[in-house]
């Protein structure tokens, strides 16, 4: 099984409609992330959070909310989803307790909005 | 965190070593040089990260310059499978920094 789990891994879905992803993990990290990745540029980061009462506005949050549920999952929110919002969507954890603080990434989630 | 500068893309010969170079230098002293790769849209891959000496893993190996403004990621010996975008990232530890990607390089092993 995958130390960080992404769900759905694939979704269509229509503009206005609302939609969740959600991002598991199995490496008992404080820190968690998302990012969204567009064709052909690097990741971009939308939200973060360093554990579960603690959630910070990355670089394109707009349009974007998150949940902190437990330590062990974070969700990414679209409201109100628009086509450019298609994109690829990873999320990352990271351990500030170990001194080593490298990331782990999940598989990704495509996401295209009609 | 500071700025890193990377070439857009870079070929190797399989076999040969590839060597990835990253200006960054606006480094502070207390910030960190990682090197991630991302392999065909699948999720970034952690390799290396080093403070001021050169590091070594079983992936690659890391190079910082003296003055600390650059620095390079070698892979010994390439295979096509190391064909991939290679971002170079400059973070300091403490608590509130986070990964901030930029373009990378495109590395392209060649048969």
């Amino acid at each position: 099984d995958a130390d960080v789990t992404q769900t759905p891994r694939n979704r269509i879905t229509k503009t206005g409609k609302r939609i969740m992803l959600e991002c598991s993990q199995t490496k008992g990290h404080d820190r968690m992330y998302w990012y969204r990745q567009d064709p052909g540029l690097g990741l971009r980061l939308i939200y973060y959070s360093f554990d579960v009462k603690d959630i910070n506005k990355g670089e394109i949050s707009d349009g974007y909310s998150v949940s902190r549920q437990a330590q062990a999952k974070f969700s990414l929110s679209l409201e109100s989803a628009i086509p450019n919002q298609t994109a690829l969507y990873f999320c990352a954890t990271s351990d500030s307790a170990r001194g080593r603080t490298e990331a782990f990434f999940g598989q990704g989630t495509r996401l295209t909005v009609v | 965190d500071a700025k890193t500068t990377q070439p857009t893309s870079m070929d190797c010969a399989e076999g040969r070593a590839a060597n990835l170079p990253c200006n960054h230098s606006t480094i502070s002293g207390n910030e960190y040089v990682y090197w991630y790769r991302q392999i065909h849209s699948q999720g970034p891959q952690y390799i290396i990260h080093g403070l001021k000496n050169n590091e070594t893993n079983e992936m690659a190996s890391l190079i910082i310059t003296e003055d600390r403004k650059s620095s390079t990621l070698i892979l010994p010996h390439a295979t096509l499978r190391d064909t991939a975008v290679y971002y170079c990232i400059v973070r300091a530890l403490e608590y509130g920094n986070k990964l901030v990607f930029g373009a990378g390089t495109i590395l392209r092993v060649k048969s």
